[in-house]
Order: structure tokens, then sequence, then C-alpha cells
């Protein structure tokens, strides 16, 4: 069984610019979740989708978006990139069981903004 | 809210020995998940283990067990006959009735031969 596709797995861009992320969830996961790690503020979750629907949201600002395909593919998009943008980004996906189930994350795109 | 303490920010360990990992946690939710994931430095996140905040006994799995003590929001990972594969980071994780995961800082646990 394939785990949790992400593409790039590294990406430099410069500020200003936008940049789209791919996640390909576990076959049979409807839900995907991004979050986002730095060195000072490490690991804080960016926003989930289940079903096409966001059904949470972290604390970052509007720059920060996402979608979920019908295929439960999700995509997150940053627009307007800063330097502090810099980060590696995971998403994960879970299993249609309960709210306590475990995230299957993948491994990561490691962004660089210069 | 919830938040996630991980007081150790690196551990040692010798090769075959157990190793205990700390983590209390805070949470209003009646109901949790509390989880461990282990990230090696190609940055992927392994999920290790899982603990209902109901469940009586303490979960395991191989060689991961999760030492619950839930008056004290306490759930230490314990890693039974460390390996060298085991170096890694560690986090240890809340999730409420939101389903997002609440992490900590992180542990950086290193085996020495």
């Amino acid at each position: 069984k394939a785990g949790v596709t992400q593409t790039p797995r590294y990406l430099i861009k410069t500020r200003g610019q936008q940049v789209t992320l791919s996640c390909s969830p576990i076959s049979g996961h409807r839900s995907v979740s991004w979050y986002q790690q730095t060195p000072g503020q490490g690991l804080q979750f960016l926003f989930e989708y289940f079903s096409e629907t966001q059904r949470n949201k972290g604390n970052f600002p509007g720059r920060f978006s996402g979608r979920q395909f019908s295929n439960s593919r999700s995509e997150m998009n940053v627009s307007t990139l800063e330097l502090g943008d810099s980060a590696l980004y995971l998403c994960a996906s879970s299993p249609p069981r309960g709210t306590y189930t475990e995230a299957f994350f993948g491994q990561g795109t490691r962004l660089t903004v210069v | 809210a919830q938040k996630i303490t991980q007081t150790q920010p690196g551990m040692f360990v010798q090769e075959k020995e157990a190793v205990t990992l700390d983590c209390t946690y805070d949470t209003s939710d009646q109901s949790y998940g509390l989880f461990w994931y282990k990230q090696p430095s190609s940055g992927e996140m392994i999920f290790l283990i899982y603990q209902g905040s109901y469940d009586e006994q303490n979960a395991t799995e191989g060689r991961y067990s999760l030492n619950f003590q839930k008056a004290r929001k306490s759930a230490n990972l314990v890693i039974s006959a460390s390996q060298l594969g085991d170096s890694a980071m560690y986090f240890c994780a809340v999730s409420g009735n939101t389903g997002k995961l609440i992490f900590g800082q992180g542990t950086t646990l290193q085996v020495k031969p």
C-alpha cells in the first residue's frame, strides 16, 4: 500500500513569488492535514480537509490556502512568499474512523525562500 | 486549548538499553488521543504509538510502550532494547475534539554503539 506522497521534495523560491505544494494521501483516506515545521516554532497545524471541505484551520495568515480534490489529493498554496515561510511542510492523511486516529505523514516538502 | 511539553531537548542511550522520553500534556477536552512520532533526519514523521484517554491499559507496539498516567497528565514513551536506527527526533502529540495534532518541541535521541 503506497504511503503519503508529497511533491516536490525540495523547492527554492524568491520572496514575493507564490508556490503550490501537492499531497496524495493513502488510498481510502479522506482526511488530509497540513503542518509547517520550523526550527523556531516547531510543528504547527495549518489546515485540514475532509471530503473537499476545510474542516479545521490553524492560526496562519490568509496567504496560506489549500484545497482538496474529489480523489482526496490536496494542494497547499502560499502567495507572496516571505523569508519566514522557509520551512518543512508536512502533509498527513488519516483513515476514516473516529476522531483520534493516527495521522500518516509524507516525507515533506522543504521550501526555501531567498 | 491544548499543550504538549517535552522537557528533554536531547537524550543519549547506550545501544540495547531502554530509554524513557518524557511528555506531559494539558487539554480541556474530556476525550483525547495521545501520539508519539519519530522523525529521522530525512524529515518524514513516522507514527509509533497511540493511547486513547479512556484506554485503561498502556499501549504497546513492539519495542515501544506508552506509560500513560492520566492523573498526572503524563504520556511517556519507553523504547526497549535501543538500536542505532532509533537515533532521531521524537515528538509527542495530543489530538482533541478538533482532530488536529498539537505537537511538543521534540526530543533528540542519540543511540551510542
